[in-house]
């Protein structure tokens, strides 16, 4: 399975403020996910990335908020805009286990709390 | 739409006894992949099994069983001879066939394994 590691692994940020994830895999991957799980909750999957495209957003997330940037095969950021209280999560992303499997790998996560 | 449900929100187990922890599912798709992740309370998610929708043999990793009764839509996770380190909270979750290879998570178990 594919190593994945997350920058920063938890992070303590105001209102009004923006913080990046950064999520990078030691192998090259087609498909990177990035979830959210709030406290106590299951996981959301907030948007797919794909290397050469857009990201692609799930209901109830839009690009404004969570923009996602994938400029190659092993690395892509997410950026929590505009933070709330209500955004503090644990924010994980994954990869597809080998291309065209199932199996997803997550790392793991950034913890992050909005005061 | 695909669902997945997870009805004990919390479990005790004896060390060294097994334990079944419960998954149903829903989805109209003949096509798709359920999986169980052990989530630690460092947040991490673990993989721990997979089975495939046309899989005839239930899945196993090592301790890890899956029990598939596809026509009852359910895919119990059986740890054997627990241990210590097996308290987590466990999500099930069902991957899509589409090319979009979403996961959709249940609510999860929290397990506590008493020595």
């Amino acid at each position: 399975s594919a190593v994945i590691s997350q920058k920063p692994s938890r992070d303590i940020c105001q209102r009004g403020t923006s913080l990046t994830i950064q999520c990078q895999v030691d192998s090259q991957v087609t498909m990177m996910f990035w979830y959210r799980q709030q406290p106590g909750q299951s996981l959301t999957l907030i948007a797919t990335a794909n290397q050469g495209s857009e990201a692609t957003y799930e209901s109830g997330f839009v690009i404004d908020k969570f923009p996602i940037s994938r400029p190659n095969l092993t690395f892509s950021t997410l950026t929590v805009s505009n933070m709330s209280p209500e955004d503090s999560s644990i924010y994980l992303c994954s990869v597809e286990g080998q291309p065209g499997a199932d199996t997803q790998y997550f790392g793991p996560g950034t913890r992050l709390t909005v005061l | 739409a695909q669902k997945i449900t997870q009805t004990q929100p919390g479990m005790f187990v004896q060390e060294k006894e097994a334990v079944t922890l419960d998954c149903t599912y829903d989805t109209s798709d003949p096509s798709y992949g359920l999986f169980w992740y052990k989530q630690p309370s460092s947040g991490e998610m673990i993989f721990l099994i997979y089975q495939g929708s046309y899989d005839q043999q239930n899945a196993t990793e090592g301790r890890y069983s899956l029990n598939f009764q596809k026509a009852r839509k359910s895919a119990n996770l059986v740890i054997s001879a627990s241990q210590l380190g097996d308290s987590a909270m466990y999500f099930c979750a069902m991957g899509l066939m589409d090319s979009s290879y979403k996961l959709i998570f249940g609510s999860g178990t929290r397990l506590l394994v008493r020595p």
